[in-house]
């Protein structure tokens, strides 16, 4: 059973401080990782997908990836009140963009105080 | 760009009925997956499609099932419904691999 593991929360940070988001998986064969944002009664939206060890920057997010410690991170620069939401890491058999089942994992609550 | 549109968006059913939700993609998009989705659960997720094509599915009993047409909409079916089955139910469509976009979802509630 393949399973992707992250701590609930909530993670509370302030405004303007860097959050940092963490998922483990156990498949050793898990190839693509994807960070999935979910606001409370909507559905979840991409924010960004890495295939390769090291890091991957998208404005004020950056994913990271150790396959070698099976772990997936996404850190958000300067959080937002509009940030908060609950995060959902997903990881993929495939590297090449054609396996399209993600197994998930259950996410964590991301709180921004003002 | 139209979305990912799913209907109905609520749906109520006794035990023993059957329903079926339906999901129109991306126009452009050939894949949609189903998952759904439970407060203890998590997503979860059912099968995918392609071309009218099963690709993979999920570990659901055989109640679950669906379907792709020719135009890339989808169904998904559940017969004789159990109250675990109370979820929301996510179509997403994709254009490569699991870069998603998520329609929605129907709230279907078993009493």
């Amino acid at each position: 059973q393949k399973e992707v593991e992250q701590n609930s929360g909530p993670l509370s940070v302030p405004e303007g401080a860097i959050a940092s988001l963490n998922c483990t998986y156990s498949d050793r064969g898990s190839q693509s990782f994807f960070w999935y944002r979910q606001y409370s009664g909507k559905s979840p939206e991409l924010i960004m997908f890495i295939y390769s060890n090291g890091d991957k920057e998208d404005g004020r997010f950056t994913a990271q990836l150790n396959k070698a410690s099976q772990y997936v991170s996404l850190l958000i620069r300067d959080s937002q009140p509009s940030d908060s939401a609950t995060y959902l890491c997903a990881v993929s058999e495939d590297s090449g963009g054609s396996n399209y089942k993600l197994t998930f994992g259950k996410g964590t609550l991301l709180t921004v105080n003002p | 760009k139209a979305g990912v549109t799913q209907t109905p968006r609520y749906l109520i059913k006794t035990r023993g009925q059957q329903v079926t939700l339906s999901c129109s993609p991306i126009s452009g998009h050939r894949s949609v997956s189903w998952y759904q989705q439970t407060p203890g659960q998590g997503l979860q997720f059912l099968f995918e499609y392609f071309s009218e094509t099963q690709r993979n599915k999920g570990n659901f009993p055989g109640r679950f099932s669906g379907r792709q047409f020719s135009n890339s909409r989808s169904e998904m079916n559940v017969s004789t419904l159990e109250l675990g089955d109370s979820a929301l139910y996510l179509c997403a469509s994709s254009l490569m691999g699991g870069s998603y976009t998520f329609g929605s979802g129907t709230r279907l509630t078993i009493v």
